[in-house]
């Protein structure tokens, strides 16, 4: 088993595109659904994205889930300076019977 | 509104023990899985464990590197988990949250092994 990988950072623009990948493995991204936090600096991690592709009430449509495979991606459209923060992906994973977070990406608005 | 609270955290020696409370209100908690997430100071989230439901049979999973240490429970009574760490180590020295589903998340608390 492979726990899911992230870019340690990301970069963008203002109103630019973009987008974190998470590559896992068979056991976890490959089998389960993938969700997506956002942690911003010294708070509580907040749910951005679930089962692959939702967004919970009052999470702004700029942000999107997709996976295929055994990887996952966020893509955040039109980049605002708050969203500058910490994003994680997780997902189960079958062979280690317990969840697995990527390593985090800290997104950089420049 | 969902409110998960946790409480508890504090220092400790090594070896020691500390047991952690996270009290949820604003949903069906009785039917709610409940994980606990902890996150080391400057690092990423590192799932802990989690507990099911009654109609699951209260089933319980581990982490590898908790697990033989850590035992989670809950009373549904008190709409209440809990996490109860023993054999402590300064590795486990980290923010500790609750969490219902993996969705909704309290605001953590700090737990410190060290001499």
């Amino acid at each position: 088993q492979s726990v899911p990988t992230q870019p340690p950072s990301a970069s963008g623009t203002p109103g630019q595109r973009v987008t974190i990948s998470c590559s896992g493995s068979s056991s976890n991204i490959g089998k389960n659904n993938v969700n997506w936090y956002q942690q911003l600096p010294g708070t509580a991690p907040k749910l951005l994205i679930y089962s692959n592709n939702q967004r919970p009430s009052g999470v702004p449509d700029r942000f999107s889930g997709s996976k295929s495979g055994t990887s996952a991606s966020l893509a955040i459209s039109g980049l605002q300076s708050e969203d500058e923060a910490d994003y994680y992906c997780a997902a189960w994973d079958d062979s280690l019977s317990g969840c697995v977070f990527g390593g985090g990406t800290k997104l950089t608005v420049l | 509104e969902v409110q998960l609270v946790e409480s508890g955290g504090g220092l400790v020696q090594p070896g020691g023990s500390l047991k952690l409370s996270c009290a949820a209100s604003g949903f069906s908690f009785s039917a709610s899985v409940m994980h606990w997430v902890r996150q080391a100071s400057g690092k990423g989230l590192e799932w802990v464990g989690r507990i099911r439901s009654k109609a699951d049979s209260y089933a319980t999973a581990y982490a590898a590197s908790v697990k033989g240490r850590f035992t989670i429970s809950r009373d549904d009574s008190k709409n209440t988990a809990y996490l109860q760490m023993n054999s402590l180590k300064t590795e486990d020295t980290a923010v500790y949250y609750c969490s219902s589903a993996l969705n909704s998340w309290g605001q953590g608390t700090l737990v410190t092994v060290s001499s």
